[in-house]
Parts: C-alpha cells; sequence; structure tokens
C-alpha cells in the first residue's frame, strides 16, 4: 500500500505538452486496467481526467491522454492552457484499496 | 443530479473518535464501489476505505486498520465511516467518492477532521 511514484512538478508554456509519470509495482499499476488520474485546483475536490489507463470522460478535453506499460502510467496534457495548472493524481486500483500517486503540480508558464 | 454530501466532521482530542457520514442523491449507493479518500492539510490523497459494488467486502489501508469501519444505511442512501482511537496523523479533509477507478466517478466537497490537543 506504498503511495505510487511521481515527479513533484512540471511545467510548460501555453500551447506545450506536459508528461507525468506515475510508478507502481506488479501489484497495482502493473497489474490492473483501473489506471486513473485526477485534476485537482486548490480547495477543491479532485475530478476525473483519465479512467482505465487511456479512457476520458464526457466533457474532458482531447488535450488529455493517457497511456500505460508495465508498472508506469503516464498523462500527457497537450495544448496545455492556463485552466490546466493544477495538481494531478494518478490513482490504481490495488486489489481492494486503491493507491494514489504522491502528486504533481503542473505550471503553466 | 448525482451528489455526495459529507457530515461529521469536527475537532476532537487524541483517542477520541468520529462518525462521518455521506449521503448519496441521483443514484444508488449500495450498488457502488464507494471510498472515503482523506487529505492531510498541504499533502496528497490517501484512501482509506472502500466497499465494494455489493458491500459484500470493506478494505481499510493498514494505517487505520482495526481503528476505521465502514458501514452503509441502504434506507438512507448513506455510507458511514466510523473513526475509533483517532491519532494527530488522522487529520485532513475526509472525501467520499463513488468508484474512483470509473469515468462516473464523482466525489463530496469534503469534511475536516481535526485530531489536537
Amino acid at each position: 500500500q506504498s503511495a505510487l511514484t511521481q515527479p513533484p512538478s512540471a511545467s510548460g508554456s501555453p500551447g506545450q505538452s506536459v508528461t507525468i509519470s506515475c510508478t507502481g509495482t506488479s501489484s497495482d499499476v502493473g497489474a490492473y486496467k483501473y489506471v486513473s488520474w485526477y485534476q485537482q485546483h486548490p480547495g477543491k475536490a479532485p475530478k476525473v481526467m483519465i479512467y482505465e489507463v487511456s479512457k476520458r470522460p464526457s466533457g474532458v478535453p482531447d488535450r488529455f491522454s493517457g497511456s500505460k506499460s508495465g508498472n508506469t502510467a503516464s498523462l500527457t496534457v497537450s495544448g496545455l492552457q492556463a485552466e490546466d495548472e493544477a495538481e494531478y493524481y494518478c490513482c490504481s486500483f490495488a486489489g481492494g484499496i486503491s493507491v494514489f500517486g504522491t502528486g504533481t503540480r503542473v505550471t503553466v508558464l | 443530479e448525482v451528489q455526495l454530501v459529507e457530515s461529521g466532521g469536527g475537532l476532537v482530542q487524541p483517542g477520541g473518535s468520529l462518525r462521518l457520514s455521506c449521503t448519496a442523491s441521483g443514484f444508488t449507493l449500495s450498488t457502488n464501489w464507494m471510498h472515503w479518500v482523506r487529505q492531510a492539510p498541504g499533502k496528497g490523497l490517501e484512501c482509506v476505505a472502500s466497499k465494494n459494488f455489493d458491500g459484500t467486502e470493506m478494505f481499510y489501508v493498514d494505517s487505520v486498520k482495526g481503528r476505521f469501519s465502514l458501514a452503509t444505511d441502504n434506507a438512507k442512501n448513506s455510507l458511514y465511516l466510523q473513526m475509533n482511537i483517532l491519532k494527530p496523523e488522522d487529520t485532513g479533509v475526509y472525501y467520499c467518492a463513488r468508484d474512483l477507478g470509473s469515468g462516473s466517478a464523482f466525489w463530496g466537497q469534503g469534511t475536516m477532521v481535526a485530531v489536537s490537543s
């Protein structure tokens, strides 16, 4: 039940892309398709941006995409916009309890 | 409209107890995976307790096992988190969330728990 590992920060200028990694183990990220990505703005509840590794809920821009290879999942935000500045967390099913990543602060320069 | 409303947070002394409530509307809580996720001040997210889709299994993070327990009241469409033997490290905002792994994941606005003498 250890937290998944994410880089503390990432940044890019408007219009650029950023990619955030999320490294787990063969007991969580590597074992299940249930990897999600959440966006959290200060003082707000998290919002799901990607689920089941690469699916987007309705209403989420297609600038957000996800992938997974082995024990590492990734979130890419293309065409960065000011409103994308937020904290991002990955989340993986781990056979009962879910485990979150350590969080990545995305800054739009 | 889907809604989750948490209540029951507050200030409690170390060793004390609190019972958090999460009342759902717009969907049936008893047929969904449901979770309590906490966030310590300035820190990340941690899933502390989950129930599976039909409520036959409950799961807890190691740090709360034996102290926290989940319960549901189908008539009230509500989920509860009984928290006993509270420690300062249990301090944080507690969110009730539906189905973390799906596209229909939904979170309440949270309730604050502060454990301090």
